[in-house]
C-alpha cells in the first residue's frame, strides 16, 4: 500500500528566501506525482504534475522534481512571497486498475513579510 | 470556465437526516472521485467512478453512496449521517488521472450534530 509522507509538517520562512518542500513515497510504481496548493477552507489548486517518465516540471517560481528510485519528490519555491503562504500537498497516482491516488498530509508554509 | 462545482459549500444537519452533496464538472471528464479531509489524516478517497454507471469503493466508503447516471454529475449521498461524518468533502475529476492529474471542487464543509 502506497504511503506518502511530507516533512516538515510546517515551515516558516522570511520573504525572499528560496525553499524546498519534501514528499516521500513508499511504492515506486508510480504513474505521476502531483503537487497542490490549499488555502485555508478552500479547495486544492493543482500546481505541477510530473509523469513517471519525467524528472522535473517548472512553472514560474516553482520547480518540482521526481526521483522514483529514491521515492522522493521535491517542490522548490524561489524567492518566496507572503502570497505563497498556504498548505502544500503532494499526491501519488499508482497503478491498480482504478488509478489509486494517495495524498500526503501536507506542509503548511508561512512566508513572513 | 472549466471547473468542478460542488453544492452546498456549507451544510449543518442532524443525525439520521438523509442528504446529498452534488458535484458537477463541465470538462467531459470520465473519471470522478470523492474525498474527505480531516485534520491529521489528510485526504482519503470515499468513492470513485471511471465512467457512467461504473463506480467503486475507495478507502473509506462506509456510510456513503454515489451514483453516476450522467457523465457530468457525481452526487455523494449520506443516507443516515452520523457525527463522525463531519468533515470537509471534495469532489475531483480527471480525463484520466494517469496522465492528467486532477481538478478539484471548492469543497463542502459538512457538520452533523
Amino acid at each position: 500500500k502506497q504511503e506518502v509522507t511530507q516533512i516538515p509538517a510546517a515551515l516558516s520562512v522570511p520573504e525572499g528566501e528560496n525553499l524546498v518542500l519534501n514528499c516521500s513515497f513508499t511504492d515506486s510504481a508510480i504513474y505521476n506525482l502531483q503537487w497542490f496548493r490549499q488555502d485555508p477552507g478552500k479547495g486544492l489548486t493543482s500546481l505541477l504534475l510530473i509523469q513517471s517518465s519525467q524528472r522535473e516540471q517548472t512553472s514560474g517560481r516553482l520547480n518540482a522534481s521526481l526521483d522514483k528510485s529514491s521515492g522522493r519528490s521535491t517542490l522548490y519555491i524561489a524567492a518566496s512571497q507572503p502570497g505563497d503562504s498556504a498548505t502544500y500537498l503532494c499526491a501519488g497516482s499508482n497503478s491498480g486498475g482504478y488509478q489509486k491516488v494517495t495524498f500526503g498530509i501536507g506542509t503548511k508554509l508561512q512566508v513572513i513579510p | 470556465e472549466a471547473q468542478v462545482t460542488q453544492n452546498p459549500r456549507y451544510l449543518i444537519t442532524v443525525t439520521g437526516k438523509k442528504l446529498t452533496v452534488t458535484c458537477s464538472q463541465n470538462m467531459n471528464h470520465e473519471y470522478m472521485s470523492w474525498y474527505r479531509q480531516d485534520p491529521g489524516l489528510g485526504l482519503r478517497q470515499i468513492y470513485y467512478s471511471m465512467n457512467v454507471e461504473v463506480t467503486d469503493k475507495g478507502d473509506v466508503p462506509e456510510g456513503y453512496k454515489v451514483s453516476r447516471k450522467e457523465k457530468r454529475n457525481f452526487p455523494l449521498i449520506l443516507e443516515s449521517p452520523s457525527p463522525n461524518q463531519t468533515s470537509l468533502y471534495f469532489c475531483a475529476s480527471s480525463p484520466g488521472p494517469q496522465y492528467y492529474g486532477y481538478t478539484f471542487g471548492s469543497g463542502t464543509r459538512l457538520t452533523v450534530v
